[in-house]
């Protein structure tokens, strides 16, 4: 069966550290892929996305992800981290032969320390 | 636009009674999607529609859940009789379908569900 795997269930962090969250499918085929963030008792919002062309995308607040379709991954990167960042980051996949059911991952709950 | 449009944004009712959530998609999308969120279970899609046709309810729980989409610009979710255990946050989330397959999932703020 199609899945995402996101193994960092939690990550704590200092304010101005490096970031980058892990994330692996299982889908040999074409897919579009996402991040998603979820502040605090909010709702999910999007992040960045990759359909097609360079496979480093950037998205908002400074976020970054790189696709790399012979790993199955497309990990999520922030060069130095803020309180603000505090969330949990859900990554997420569309293959294309799957009607557009959107499959996430489990979620990384990211704490940051000031 | 406004976004996706759900009410009530909170609900707090008896073990037994009838709870009905509401949605509104973004205009112009042709998918929705019904999720439910908990610490214990994570997110979970519990059915999805495309042009008002139900895909896949495979994710809907039992049969005290219940889903429509009279037209494009409205959807329910009922559960009856509701359950302690039904409490979470259920989300709906639109999206479009174009050239490249579909495009992100735009969430609504959440109905949290407290079932006493």
């Amino acid at each position: 069966a199609q899945s995402v795997s996101q193994h960092n269930h939690h990550v704590i962090l200092s304010e101005a550290a490096s970031l980058e969250l892990g994330c692996n499918y299982s889908y040999g085929g074409t897919v579009n892929l996402f991040w998603y963030v979820q502040y605090p008792g909010q709702h999910l919002q999007l992040l960045l996305k990759y359909f097609s062309g360079d496979p480093l995308v950037k998205g908002i607040k400074g976020f970054e992800a790189e696709f790399i379709k012979s790993k199955f991954s497309f990990n999520l990167r922030k060069p130095s981290v803020q309180w603000s960042d505090t969330a949990e980051y859900f990554c997420a996949v569309i293959p294309y032969s799957s009607a557009s059911k959107i499959i996430f991952g489990s979620g990384t709950r990211l704490s940051i320390r000031p | 636009d406004a976004g996706v449009i759900q009410s009530p944004r909170h609900e707090v009712t008896e073990m037994g009674q009838e709870v009905t959530l509401r949605c509104k998609p973004i205009s112009g999308h042709d998918y929705l999607f019904w999720y439910r969120q908990t610490m214990m279970r994570g997110l979970e899609l519990l059915i999805y529609f495309n042009n008002n046709v139900p895909i896949d309810d495979s994710g809907m729980p039992e049969d005290r859940f219940s889903a429509k989409m009279p037209n494009a610009s409205f959807s329910t979710l009922k559960i009856q009789p509701s359950e302690p255990r039904d409490s979470a946050v259920y989300f709906c989330a639109s999206s479009l379908i174009g050239p490249q397959g579909s495009y992100e999932q735009y969430f609504g703020p959440g109905t949290r569900l407290t079932v006493t």
